[in-house]
């Protein structure tokens, strides 16, 4: 088993569509967790943290179930520019020295 | 608006040829990345630097890669020989904390996109 799997996609919305994407992860020790968004060709950039509680920035959603080692994130009222790779972010720890894991990322294309 | 800078943006070799790659972290930032990022993959982390000492290459191919951040600053990756498979883009990101935590967010450069022909 992968260490971060997602959906494979591609998704394809069209504007004001809500959309999800899963992601699951192997290490039940994995310690935080993370949505980075990449757009073509750029470098990944931060979205967001996915806290147990769950968190909400504006439009999206993420959640975590440890149980089911789940991860989520959900786009309400997608926009054009919300098109891009999401990518699944893992953090596990090692002494003093963490490591991020990334999924292969999910591209979402939001079209008019 | 601090940023992680890498040089070159673009590089075309011949397999067999040596390439390197040059990256400047945001300043005062103690941990640097360097990450390999096939196309339709994530990156994937190669060797990680806390200031000058290398704290993870598990991931390095040591028999042709090699890093280094002499000074704590700044950073190369070299690949010699270059093969066909190592085309991908290469990032490198760093983070300000000395510690491990959640909050310890990396930022990443704009990356090198390396062919290998």
């Amino acid at each position: 088993r992968k260490e971060v799997e997602q959906d494979p996609g591609p998704f394809n919305v069209p504007e004001g569509a809500t959309v999800a994407f899963n992601c699951t992860y192997s290490n039940s020790a994995s310690q935080s967790f993370f949505w980075y968004r990449q757009d073509c060709r750029k470098e990944p950039k931060l979205l967001m943290s996915v806290y147990s509680s769950g968190n909400e920035d504006g439009r999206f959603t993420a959640q975590l179930n440890r149980a089911s080692q789940y991860i989520s994130l959900l786009i309400r009222d997608s926009k054009l520019s919300d098109s891009a790779t999401y990518l699944c972010v893992v953090m596990n720890s090692g002494g003093s020295n963490y490591k991020l894991t990334f999924g292969k990322g999910t591209l979402l294309t939001v079209n008019p | 608006e601090a940023e992680v800078a890498q040089s070159p943006r673009y590089k075309i070799t011949e397999k067999s040829q040596a390439v390197a790659f040059w990256c400047d972290p945001i300043s005062g930032h103690a941990t640097l990345y360097w990450y390999r990022q096939i196309l339709g993959q994530g990156p994937e982390l190669l060797v990680q630097f806390q200031d000058e000492s290398v704290v993870d290459d598990s991931q390095l191919p040591k028999d042709r890669f090699s890093a280094e951040r002499l000074k704590g600053v700044d950073s190369t990756l070299k690949i010699q020989p270059a093969e066909l498979g190592d085309s991908a883009m290469y990032l490198c990101a760093s983070s300000l904390l000395r510690l491990a935590g959640p909050l310890n967010e990396q930022f990443f450069g704009p990356g090198t996109r390396l062919t290998v022909l």
